[in-house]
């Protein structure tokens, strides 16, 4: 199976700052990645698709790039709602995987 | 527009099989292009994907869990089920059914569900 790592674990930022989120995959995959935000309690949301589409409705604040097994998930402007944590997931393979998570909490 | 909405018990006992209902709204299980995946989450932990079935029947399982999961669907009734036999404390997670939308190839999950909160105790 293709396994899914991303960096960091966690991290603490203010409203405002620009974060940047690493996913990378044990092997290529293309494009074929998504990115996934998750609040407590709530089910996962899906923010980007095929490495660097945005879903319809997400905030333009939000974007993804990368292609073959680095990937990143960038907010270019931290705001009040986007503290979640986030999962990206590979769909190269049809044995999906999801990352571990990157948690992004108020610093 | 479309909902996903899991159901099933909340507490099972260990080595019991748990059967997890999907019923959907707003798409047809039908539909070229579509899918419904069961992705689960330990409290505290991340997501894993267990199974997913497509509109022409086509199943896949997650390669640790293969041998105990089977997933099904019921297109007349909007339903997917998935079942887990010999289940653990382990297995105790908020199970999620979500849809997969094909678009152009890349595959992806656009909806989710609520999740249903399953303790595996005895």
């Amino acid at each position: 199976d293709i396994q899914m790592t991303q960096s960091p674990s966690s991290l603490s930022a203010s409203v405002g700052d620009r974060v940047t989120i690493t996913c990378r995959a044990s092997q290529s995959i293309s494009s074929y990645l998504n990115w996934y935000q998750q609040k407590p309690g709530k089910a996962p949301k899906l923010l980007i698709y095929a490495a660097s589409s945005l879903q319809s409705g997400v905030p333009s604040r939000f974007s993804g790039s990368g292609s073959g097994t680095d990937f990143t998930l960038t907010i270019s402007s931290l705001q009040p709602e986007d503290f979640a944590t986030y999962y990206c997931q590979q769909s190269y393979s049809t044995f999906f995987t999801f990352g571990p998570g990157t948690k992004v909490d108020i610093k | 527009q479309v909902t996903l909405k899991e159901s099933g018990p909340v507490l099972v006992k260990p080595t019991e099989t748990l059967t997890l209902t999907c019923t959907v709204s707003g798409f047809s299980l039908s539909n070229a292009r579509m899918g419904v995946s069961w992705i689960r989450q330990p409290p505290g932990k991340a997501l894993e994907w267990l199974a997913h079935i497509f509109s022409n029947d086509e199943k896949s399982y997650s390669t640790s869990l293969k041998s105990r999961l089977t997933i099904s669907k019921d297109t007349s009734k909007s339903q997917v089920v998935l079942t887990m036999t010999n289940m653990d404390p382990v297995d105790t997670a908020t199970y999620y059914c979500a849809r997969i939308v094909d678009s152009s190839s890349f595959l992806y999950f656009d909806y989710w569900g609520q999740g249903t909160l399953v303790t595996v105790s005895s």
